[in-house]
């Protein structure tokens, strides 16, 4: 079984839909963030958690919500969908505590169509 | 600034060819860089890292060794496969806990 799953794989919605992207992880990580992929732009970070009471803002934060549910699970929203957040949604993990705190594990992503 | 430039994709190669793709980077000392691997479908794989200068890391064949004279960290196979197609990002670790990735290559090997 997978470390990191998200769901639903794949999403088209329309323009002002509200839509939540989920992730969850059986690594027992504290720390859990969403990045967004878009071509030739690598992957950008929306928001990071650290813990269930720590959300942190990223580079592209505008348009996004989060909640950390639980330490295994953190949802991304988008309130009001628009066409330019179409885009590749990725959920990554890491484990500050462990023996190699810098390393992100990622899941196998969201692809996500504002029509 | 903190950034991560790797050379631009896509890259196409025939198989048994050598790879090399660039990286270089902008940073406050000497932080922890990273490769990862996205196959087609599939979310980012660490394909290998390197956590101090003259670190070699090394997985699957390939290569990178973090030069801090040059800031740079280029990936490296002696001899590609039709199944290395992918897209290969850079990465280095951000004293905040966050990864800044470079904007990735991608690289088509033909048999």
């Amino acid at each position: 079984d997978a470390d990191v799953t998200q769901t639903p794989r794949n999403r088209i919605t329309k323009t002002g839909k509200r839509i939540m992207l989920e992730c969850s992880q059986t690594k027992g990580h504290d720390r859990m963030y969403w990045y967004r992929q878009d071509p030739g732009l690598g992957l950008q970070l929306i928001y990071y958690s650290f813990d269930v009471k720590d959300i942190n803002k990223g580079e592209i934060s505008d348009g996004y919500s989060v909640s950390r549910q639980a330490q295994a699970k953190f949802s991304l929203s988008l309130e009001s969908a628009i066409p330019n957040q179409t885009a590749l949604y990725f959920c990554a993990t890491s484990d500050p505590s462990g023996g190699a705190p810098d390393t992100q594990y990622f899941g196998p992503g969201t692809r996500l169509t504002v029509l | 600034g903190n950034s991560v430039t790797q050379m631009e994709g896509p890259v196409t190669l025939s198989e048994e060819a050598f790879l090399t793709i660039n990286c270089t980077y902008t940073a406050t000392g000497y932080p922890s860089l990273f490769w990862y691997v996205q196959y087609p479908g599939e979310g980012l794989q660490l394909l290998l890292k390197a956590t101090k200068a003259d670190d070699k890391g090394s997985n699957k064949g390939f290569e990178a060794t973090y030069r801090k004279e040059t800031t740079s960290f280029h990936l490296e196979k002696g001899s590609v496969q039709v199944s290395d197609s992918a897209v290969y990002f850079c990465a280095r670790y951000n004293q905040g806990g966050k990864l800044i990735f470079g904007q990735g290559t991608e690289l088509s090997v033909k048999p």
